[in-house]
Formats: C-alpha cells, sequence, structure tokens
C-alpha cells in the first residue's frame, strides 16, 4: 500500500538557515509526489509537483524539492528561511490505477524564529 | 470561477442533526477530491469522482456520510446524524485530470455540539 510519512511533526528554524521537511514515500509503482503548504485557516496551496523528467524541481516562494528514487525521498528545502514561510507543509503522493488520489502525509509545522 | 469555492466556510449543527456541504470546483476540472483535516492531524480521504466513472468512495468513514457530484461539475458532501466526532474541517480539491496537482477550497469548519 502507498503512504507517505513526515519525519518531524514540528521543525523550528531561524530566520535566513536553511529549511529542510523530510517527506517518505512507499509506492509500489512510479509515484507523483506534492507539496503543499497550509497558512492558518486556509486551505492548502500547491508548493511544487514531480511527475516525471528532472528530479529537482522548483516551486514557487522559493522551495525545491528533490526526487530521490534509491532513497524514497521527496524533501522539501529552502536555503533562507523567512518569517512568512511559517505554516504547516504536507507531502502527498498520488496513487492508483485507473482512479487516483492523493494520500498525504500527516503535515510538517515550520516555526521561524526572529 | 477563480477557484475551488466551497459553502458554508462555518457550519454549526446539533448532533444528530443532517449537513450539506457543497464544493464549486474549477470549470472544466473533471476530478474532485473531498479530504477531512481533523485537529492536529493530516488529510484523510473520503471521496473522488473522475469525469463520468464510479467514484471512489473507500475513503467514506461509514455510511451517514455521502456524496453526489451532478452534471460533472457541483458537489455535495452529506453528513446524516452527525456526531460529534465528525467535527472537522472538510476541504474540496479539483483538478484538471487524474493525477495533476490538485487545488484546494478554503474548507467549510463543522463543528457539532
Amino acid at each position: 500500500a502507498q503512504s507517505v510519512t513526515q519525519l518531524g511533526s514540528h521543525v523550528s528554524v531561524s530566520e535566513g538557515a536553511l529549511v529542510l521537511l523530510r517527506c517518505n514515500y512507499s509506492s509500489s509503482v512510479p509515484p507523483y509526489l506534492f507539496w503543499y503548504v497550509q497558512y492558518p485557516n486556509q486551505g492548502l496551496q500547491l508548493l511544487l509537483k514531480y511527475t516525471t523528467g528532472a528530479t529537482l524541481v522548483k516551486g514557487i516562494n522559493g522551495f525545491e524539492a528533490e526526487f530521490k528514487k534509491s532513497e524514497t525521498s521527496f524533501h522539501l528545502t529552502k536555503p533562507s528561511a523567512h518569517m512568512s514561510d511559517a505554516a504547516e507543509y504536507f507531502c502527498a503522493v498520488s496513487v492508483g490505477s485507473g482512479t487516483y488520489k492523493y494520500i498525504f502525509g500527516t503535515g510538517t509545522r515550520l516555526k521561524v524564529l526572529a | 470561477g477563480a477557484g475551488v469555492s466551497q459553502s458554508p466556510s462555518n457550519k454549526v449543527t446539533e448532533k444528530g442533526k443532517d449537513v450539506e456541504l457543497r464544493c464549486d470546483p474549477i470549470s472544466g476540472h473533471t476530478a474532485l477530491y473531498w479530504y477531512r483535516q481533523s485537529l492536529g492531524q493530516g488529510l484523510e480521504f473520503l471521496i473522488y469522482f473522475q469525469g463520468n466513472s464510479a467514484p471512489d468512495k473507500s475513503g467514506l468513514p461509514s455510511d451517514r456520510f455521502s456524496a453526489e457530484r451532478t452534471g460533472g461539475s457541483v458537489s455535495t458532501l452529506t453528513i446524516q446524524r452527525t456526531q460529534q466526532e465528525d467535527s472537522a474541517v472538510y476541504l474540496c480539491a479539483s483538478s484538471p485530470q487524474s493525477r495533476e496537482a490538485a487545488f484546494f477550497g478554503q474548507g467549510t469548519r463543522l463543528t457539532v455540539v
């Protein structure tokens, strides 16, 4: 069965420091992978996605993620954290055969310290 | 519309009452999803519609939950005989086709008292 594991329900970084949010997936077929961000009392906003092709994908707000098949990982990074990055981040995998649904991780709440 | 629209944004209901939550997807999107997000939890898949195919209902937690999508557009999620454990944010999303990135609405916050 397909699944997504996000290591660390809470991550704190200093403003200007590297952001690294971890995501590992389990899938028996080539996965489509996504990162979403959720600001308080809002819906989810797509940050970036991996479908096929280049394994390093760039998204909005300076975020990027690298698909590593050998490690079954899709970690999210940003070189320099900004206060406005404080939010909850969800990793998701698209799975199915014929019909598809998204399986989400439990989320990582990012706190940015001044 | 410009984005996925959900109504109402907030709903408070008494235990045992029925509720209907509405989702208006982005025009032209063939796939529509319902998820539930409880406090401190991730997103729980409920149901998925794709075009004219039979919906994937595998995530519905009980037979009190049902959903329909009329004319391949607007969807309604119905919860009958609501229970306190149904309190959550119900999120709707749509995508142009399967496996494409999904666009989410702002959600409906349901509180059962």
